[in-house]
């Protein structure tokens, strides 16, 4: 299996642009997470999806923010507009039952760098 | 949110030496805390994972001590190698209401040099 799988890797934009990062998870998970790291705040979790389905977007910063889930093979977070404030990795997690020991695996990341 | 404690936020040992990090944590419906390793550039990846009903678990260099009565964990690599430099998570959480979501420590970058 090739992972969780994001795109794109690195993206530089200017503020007040909308910025649209993808995810695909592991074929077969069935919970998705988006996830923001920074130095100042750590990993932070933003949404998570069960069934296509957000649960919990309680993380998710402000209204600038949203995440779609429109089938089992992919989800988009999108920011509208961007605020220098939003540069950070974001990484996709995803995981078969939500519920259970078994484990999330992390995508690789993408780097967002707000001008 | 509940928190886990993670301690140092650095650490810097030589090769051959014993690295350990400190987790603490605060919600005793946790019943599930996994290390993570972050290596520059990439995903967190699981490391190694422990469940409270056994007190240390070891996987070669890598081992978890778990006191279940002082709600911490930590996470002991032996005989450090440059190539374990990475920035370490712990985690915890539950399986059941909503302590499955997993919450993670602040990172501990280690250094190990040659």
């Amino acid at each position: 299996d090739a992972g969780v799988i994001q795109s794109p890797r690195h993206e530089v934009t200017e503020m007040g642009q909308e910025v649209t990062l993808r995810c695909k998870p592991i074929s077969g998970h069935n919970s998705l997470f988006w996830y923001r790291q920074t130095m100042m705040r750590g990993l932070e979790l933003l949404i998570y999806f069960n069934n296509n389905v957000p649960i919990d977007d309680s993380g998710m910063p402000e209204d600038r923010f949203s995440a779609k889930m429109p089938n089992a093979s992919f989800s988009t977070l999108k920011i509208q507009p961007s605020e220098p404030r939003d540069s950070a990795v974001y990484f996709c997690a995803s995981k078969d039952g939500l519920a259970t020991y078994n484990e999330q695996f992390f995508g690789p990341g993408t780097r967002l760098t707000v001008l | 949110q509940q928190q886990v404690k993670q301690s140092p936020q650095s650490l810097i040992v030589q090769k051959g030496g014993i690295s350990i990090i400190n987790c603490a944590y605060e919600n005793t419906a946790f019943d599930y805390f996994p290390w993570y390793q972050q290596f520059p550039g990439k995903g967190p990846a699981l490391l190694i994972a422990i469940r409270p009903d056994v007190s240390e678990k070891k996987e070669g260099r890598f081992t978890i001590s778990f006191n279940k009565s002082a709600k911490q964990f930590s996470l002991h690599i032996m005989d450090s190698q440059p190539g374990d430099s990475a920035t370490y998570f712990c985690a915890a959480r539950g399986t059941s209401g909503g302590s499955y979501i997993p919450t993670f420590g602040r990172g501990t970058s280690l250094i190990v040099h040659p």
